[in-house]
């Protein structure tokens, strides 16, 4: 069975763009994460949807944004590129929300440079 | 920011050596999992943890709930040259608190040459 994909794998964007990046859960998945990971840290919580609905949102401006799809693929989608935008972006699925449905599992990652 | 703390930051590995790691909150959780991450790759999940003093083993890998729910450790048994990459743990608050998972900021496996 397929992982969690996402696409693109690498991407490059001056200030002030915008960006959107794509992410499919493994099948029979139905919540997708997106957290932020910046060179030499954990990853940061971004979103949580689950069933379509935002379940979660982590400290992040209002220039992030995502939404989930009928097939609960997923978009996350950034305004207004800063410098400190760059960083890997992790899509992660889960088969539910229920404590022992939880255990996420990630993709490989989009690594955005922001120039 | 982080709000879990891992130790150590980093190490070096002899083949055949036993690693410890451990991960501790001022914070209780409901779950803690542990990740590696290996360079240019999502983190693969090894081990989850559901109870407080609940004891998990996945082949060479052994990882225990805190029975404070604050803290957890992994070891690695007979460490072998592929083990090198970086571990995090992540924990998940109960459900009131959001479904999100916290991470530390790693443990770092090297080689010693």
């Amino acid at each position: 069975d397929a992982g969690v994909t996402q696409s693109p794998t690498h991407l490059i964007k001056t200030r002030g763009q915008h960006v959107t990046l794509r992410c499919s859960p493994i099948s029979g998945h139905k919540s997708v994460s997106w957290y932020q990971q910046v060179l030499g840290q954990g990853p940061q919580f971004i979103f949580q949807y689950y069933e379509k609905e935002e379940r979660g949102r982590g400290n992040f401006p209002d220039r992030f944004s995502a939404r989930q799809f009928p097939n609960y693929s997923s978009e996350l989608n950034v305004n207004a590129l800063l410098l400190g935008d760059s960083a890997l972006y992790l899509c992660a699925s889960s088969l539910a929300l229920d404590r022992f449905s939880y255990e996420q599992y990630f993709g490989p990652g989009t690594r955005l440079t922001v120039t | 920011g982080q709000q879990l703390n891992q130790s150590p930051q980093s190490m070096f590995i002899q083949e055949g050596e036993d690693v410890s790691m451990n991960c501790t909150s001022s914070s209780i959780f409901n779950t803690w999992l542990w990740y590696k991450q290996d360079p240019g790759e999502g983190p693969v999940l090894l081990i989850a943890l559901y109870k407080a003093g609940e004891l998990t083993s996945n082949g060479r890998l052994t990882a225990q709930f805190g029975i404070t729910r604050k803290d957890s450790f992994l070891n690695i048994s007979a460490s072998i040259p592929s083990d090198v990459g970086i571990y995090f743990c992540a924990g998940q608050k109960a459900p009131e608190y959001g479904n999100k998972l916290v991470f530390g900021a790693g443990t770092i496996l090297r080689v010693k040459s």
